[in-house]
């Protein structure tokens, strides 16, 4: 079975320092997709970014950027530039289309200070 | 393009009453989830439905939990009787289907249980 694991249930930074959510996973699949999302009080997870594991280039989506270790099932978030809209709850997730199961990690929760 | 919309937004019940929680997906896709996510956890998943087939519902609690999408569209889940510890966030997420992953997710139904 297919495990997501964050070892860090809360992290701080300073508003525009950069910071890196941790994240890693158990699969014995080949093809597969790793995703982090945000869930702010609100309850509405947005997906922040995606990345495809047959792809090496790590995937970036503006201040959002991804360390992907296929190898040691490492799935690292980077957030540049902090603001303090980031703040929220940070969940990396897993999907196969073995199954179509999308499977989340505990979620790490990262306050931004002004 | 409306999100995937879910009603009600909250919903306080005492123990041993009925609830019924409803989700209308996005336009177009087949694939339907509902997650449950109790304070301060990931979500994790209750029941999976391909168009109106439900592919997989090995975590759904068929004593008292129950699911169903007619026509492939929108979906109830419903809970007989709830108990204490159900209260929790019920999410539910759609795509497309196939090898587009992206599941996009409603605001989810806060139920509170007395």
């Amino acid at each position: 079975a297919q495990t997501v694991t964050q070892s860090q249930p809360e992290m701080s930074v300073q508003e525009a320092e950069t910071v890196t959510l941790s994240c890693t996973y158990d699969t014995s699949e080949s093809d597969y997709y790793l995703f982090w999302y945000k869930q702010p009080p609100s309850r509405q997870m947005i997906l922040v970014i995606r990345q495809e594991a047959y792809k090496q280039q790590n995937a970036t989506e503006n201040r959002f950027s991804v360390n992907f270790q296929k190898a040691a099932k490492s799935f690292s978030l980077k957030i540049s530039d902090s603001q303090l809209g980031d703040a929220a709850m940070y969940f990396c997730a897993y999907f196969t289309g073995a199954n179509s199961k999308l499977t989340f990690g505990k979620g790490i929760t990262l306050s931004v200070r002004p | 393009e409306a999100g995937v919309v879910q009603s009600p937004r909250y919903k306080i019940i005492e123990k041993k009453q009925p609830v019924a929680f409803w989700c209308n997906p996005i336009s177009g896709h087949n694939t339907l989830y509902w997650y449950l996510q109790n304070l301060g956890q990931g979500p994790e998943l209750l029941i999976r439905y391909e168009n109106e087939e439900a592919v997989d519902d090995s975590q759904l609690p068929k004593d008292r939990f129950s699911a169903e999408r007619l026509k492939g569209v929108d979906s109830t889940l419903k809970i007989q009787p709830a108990e204490l510890g159900d209260s929790a966030v019920y999410l539910c997420a759609s795509s497309r289907g196939g090898l587009n992953t992206e599941a996009f997710f409603g605001q989810g139904t806060r139920l509170t249980v007395v």
